[in-house]
């Protein structure tokens, strides 16, 4: 099956330096690559996704590529604030079904 | 939250014990899904529901089983528990836009 590794595991950026979290995956049919956010007590919330047949996607201060060739997608944060603190996950499947998803990063802002 | 309620939210248990775990939604989403969530391990599929008696198992689906009699409850039953299914279960639902899972608040079972 899918298997999903993230990295880093714990990042720590200062307010208003970017944060860059990567992810592979190991099944090439996989299309479907999203993002969550997790804020502690809380469950994991869609903040971005990316299918296959696109390299790159943006929203305001987020954005996530792709690579196929390499089976790597990644999540660029830009301008960050101490609200983006939180733990991320990456994940992949193939239609939206079996997905798998990666260990997590937790990041912190500093202020 | 899509209309995702996870009960309880918090329950401790004895090693065991049978314990039950609901996830209600109300707004008819076909597929429904158990996901656990331990540190270092992220979230890994339990079971999973692809309609009213359609269930299957996930990666992680020894020890637990599931039920689905109406499509707005999936039941995530452990039939005994023990000290390795401490942990924290999520529900996921697939929105209407077929987009990313949403997922419910969770459950943190603790089983002593």
């Amino acid at each position: 099956g899918e298997n999903v590794e993230q990295h880093p595991s714990t990042l720590s950026v200062q307010e208003g330096d970017s944060a860059v979290i990567k992810c592979t995956y190991s099944d090439s049919a996989s299309n479907y690559f999203p993002w969550y956010k997790q804020e502690l007590g809380k469950g994991p919330q869609l903040i971005i996704d990316i299918r296959s047949n696109v390299g790159e996607k943006k929203d305001q201060r987020i954005a996530v590529t792709l690579n196929k060739t390499a089976k790597h997608f990644s999540l660029h944060i830009t301008e960050t604030q101490p609200e983006d603190s939180a733990v991320y996950f990456c994940a992949a499947s193939k239609e939206n079904n079996d997905m798998r998803f990666g260990a997590g990063t937790r990041l912190t802002v500093k202020p | 939250d899509a209309g995702i309620t996870q009960s309880p939210r918090h329950k401790v248990t004895e090693t065991g014990t049978p314990v039950t775990l609901r996830c209600h939604q109300t707004e008819n989403h076909r597929y429904m899904y158990w996901y656990r969530q331990d540190p270092g391990h992220g979230l890994r599929l339990i079971h999973y529901s692809y309609g009213v008696k359609d269930t299957d198992k996930g990666e992680v689906s020894d020890g637990y089983s599931v039920s689905r009699s109406k499509t707005e409850d999936f039941l995530l039953t452990l039939e005994s528990a023990t000290s390795s299914q401490t942990s924290v279960y999520f529900c996921a639902i697939i929105p209407r836009d077929g987009g990313g899972y949403t997922f419910g608040s969770g459950t943190r079972l603790t089983v002593v």
